[in-house]
């Protein structure tokens, strides 16, 4: 139990177009998700929280226009990275937080999707 | 704002040896987590410390919590080379909303 997964898991992209990336709780309703970015050999920085029903809370530098997250049902968040630059460039990685029967105080990583913009 | 460090950042030591990965973090908590990365890929959970003094274990690590110093320790006993990779503490600042250490990359040689 407890899986989260992340689509694509890889994505090439040229600058000035937009990218979506999907996270999933697959056997279990996330309440909370978190949207993290890690630069190489760099540690994680949480970029925003969404909620389901209510819009994302983003982290003091982060541009919310920019990364646009969407949390609209229990199960599926969705990041759009707009107009990317090579900047955005990144790894991308998701948590998500909800009712799993036996585990508490943890949220669950997604696999994480790595950006290359050109 | 809470601040979150580890060290050493950098680690290479022999199979067999003995060693201690140190977090620190700048104010009140009520929890740590520890993870492990390998190269390439997400986070995978090791341990959740949720209050002074806790200690877990699970094969040849260990890890445990201190918050009146606010200092938690990752040990790791008698390496083996199955370890090596990029450990993570990771500080929950409220709501779950965690700020992560730097990280320390573990290389273990036969």
């Amino acid at each position: 139990g407890a899986v989260v997964s992340q689509h694509p898991s890889r994505v090439i992209c040229k600058s000035g177009t937009s990218v979506k990336i999907e996270c999933r709780s697959l056997d279990f309703q996330a309440t909370t998700m978190f949207w993290y970015r890690q630069f190489p050999k760099k540690s994680l920085m949480l970029m925003a929280t969404s909620n389901e029903g209510s819009k994302a809370t983003y982290e003091q530098g982060v541009e919310k226009d920019k990364f646009l997250i969407n949390h609209a049902s229990l199960t599926l968040s969705t990041l759009t990275v707009t107009s990317a630059h090579p900047e955005d460039s990144s790894f991308y990685i998701c948590s998500a937080r909800g009712s799993v029967a036996g585990i508490h105080n943890e949220q669950f990583f997604g696999p994480g999707t790595r950006l290359t913009v050109l | 704002e809470l601040k979150v460090e580890q060290n050493p950042l950098f680690l290479s030591m022999q199979e067999g040896k003995n060693y201690t990965i140190y977090c620190n973090y700048s104010t009140t908590s009520d929890r740590l987590y520890w993870y492990r990365q390998d190269p390439g890929k997400s986070l995978e959970s090791l341990f959740v410390l949720l209050s002074n003094g806790a200690v877990k274990q699970e094969g040849r690590l260990m890890a445990s919590l201190d918050t009146k110093a606010r200092l938690s320790t990752l040990h790791i006993t008698a390496a083996v080379h199955d370890l090596s990779a990029t450990y993570f503490c990771a500080v929950d600042r409220g709501a779950q909303k965690l700020v992560f250490g730097q990280g320390t990359r573990l290389t273990i040689n036969p």
